[in-house]
């Protein structure tokens, strides 16, 4: 059973940088696998931020591609997210999770963590 | 980006009886979709994929059809435990893409 959990400051100043990071335990491998970061803004839907494969390849969705990084570092067995120039737009629960390319889908998840951006 | 739009936003059920969530695609994603439930608190769930497949433990009251750009999700007799909110996701271009969300409640 993979478990995830999300880490990083709850709250953050616009125009700063989000930093979140991963921890990856249980049945999942952080250097076989491939990993993901969603968020869902209060009471709104989820949006897909971005994945990362096992190989070290990403992909970002467009709307954030030029603030978004997502790594991986194996001998942590963690992945993180940072999102730059952060505004109250930013301002989401932040999942971490596992997705299963064969299906489309995503089959692990964190349990989230609130993220605020306010000055 | 492919536009998923869910209705109605909120159904309104009694227990025991059947509900029908819709959810289309502003192009065509095949059968490309997938369908989770997020209860207060918690982390959405996989139910559905490939439009009609049920994942891993899921009941066989939920069912899923539809393909090319119009989908349903179906619970066949609602459980107290089935009150929550339903989101669509489709995986055929990305990004993928999620819908608002329909709240099914009592």
């Amino acid at each position: 059973q993979v478990q995830l959990q999300e880490s990083g400051p709850g709250l953050v100043k616009p125009s700063e940088t989000l930093s979140l990071t991963c921890t990856v335990s249980g049945g999942g491998s952080i250097s076989s696998d491939d990993w993901s970061w969603i968020r869902q803004p209060p009471g709104k839907g989820l949006e897909w931020i971005g994945y990362i494969y096992y190989h070290g390849n990403t992909n970002y969705n467009p709307s954030l591609k030029s603030r978004v990084t997502i790594s991986i570092d194996t001998s942590k067995n963690q992945f993180s997210l940072k999102l730059s120039s952060v505004t109250a737009a930013d301002t989401a629960v932040y999942y971490c999770a596992r997705p299963d390319f064969s299906t489309g889908t995503v089959d692990y998840w964190g349990q989230g963590i609130l993220v605020t951006v306010s000055s | 980006e492919i536009v998923m739009t869910q209705s109605p936003a909120t159904l309104s059920v009694s227990p025991g009886e059947r509900a029908t969530l819709s959810c289309r695609a502003s192009q065509s994603v095949s059968s490309n979709l997938a369908w989770y439930q997020q209860k207060p608190g918690q982390a959405p769930r996989l139910l559905i994929y490939g439009a009609s497949t049920r994942a891993t433990g899921i009941p066989a009251r939920f069912s899923g059809g539809g393909s090319g750009t119009d989908f349903t999700l179906t619970i066949s007799s609602l459980q107290s435990e089935d009150f929550a909110v339903y989101y669509c996701q489709q995986n055929n271009n990305w990004p993928w893409t999620f819908g608002q969300g329909t709240k099914v409640e009592i």
